[in-house]
């Protein structure tokens, strides 16, 4: 079954430190999302991506970068980790061409520490 | 995209059926309503969405008023497994299948009770 996928589900990591989180989709979906939930913030966009080397900012984007060389995956990089960036991140995709296109389907998340 | 308004929390006892209620009074013509719901630590799993006639499908049915000012998720047989925070989104249905970000509110609690 067609399925998107998030990894590492659980990473801790040190103020200042690079870190990249994965996400991978097999929907052949063109349109990919990353959003963060914090407590009392509900959930915020951060970057999204509508095809293959297309990225745009979300609401929360300073801090944050993405990539999309190809279809299945969007990265998102954290450049320089801080203690603000501890969240839950989850990952996003829609586009499968039929009337729930623009339907988006979310992964398991991702829990960031960042100590 | 419009603003929603969602009562914080709600209960339901097991078997019986959750209306969830949502006010979108400014929503314009060509938005839709969607709704998500999160059950704890998992990622946020689409329900249902409409424009203005009423939609049922596997997991729920969807009331939307006439004017479209406001409109009810209905969970017919509500389990324990239904607990979860339920999102009321009001959002424009893109043309070229790009999909919009979907803003999310503070949404509903639902607790469903034995």
């Amino acid at each position: 079954d067609a399925e998107i996928t998030q990894s590492p589900r659980h990473k801790i990591t040190e103020t200042g430190r690079q870190v990249t989180l994965a996400c991978h989709q097999t929907w052949n979906h063109n349109n990919m999302f990353w959003y963060r939930q914090d407590l009392g913030h509900g959930l915020r966009l951060i970057h999204y991506s509508y095809g293959v080397h297309d990225t745009n900012k979300g609401e929360v984007s300073d801090g944050y970068s993405v990539s999309r060389s190809n279809t299945e995956d969007l990265p998102l990089t954290l450049e320089s980790a801080a203690s603000s960036q501890t969240s839950v991140y989850f990952c996003a995709s829609s586009g499968g061409g039929s009337s729930l296109a623009d339907t988006q389907y979310f992964g398991p998340g991702t829990r960031l520490t960042v100590l | 995209d419009a603003k929603t308004t969602q009562p914080p929390s709600m209960d339901c006892a097991e078997g019986r059926a959750a209306n969830l209620p949502c006010n979108h009074s400014t929503i314009s013509g060509n938005e839709y309503v969607y709704w998500y719901r999160q059950i704890h630590s998992q990622g946020p799993q689409y329900i249902i969405h409409g424009l203005k006639n009423n939609e049922t499908n596997e997991m729920a049915s969807l009331i939307i008023t006439e004017d479209r000012k406001s409109s009810t998720l209905i969970l017919p047989h509500a389990t324990l497994r239904d607990t979860a925070v339920y999102y009321c989104i009001v959002r424009v249905l893109s043309v070229y299948n790009q999909g919009g970000k979907l803003i999310f509110g503070q949404g509903t609690e639902l607790s469903v009770k034995p």
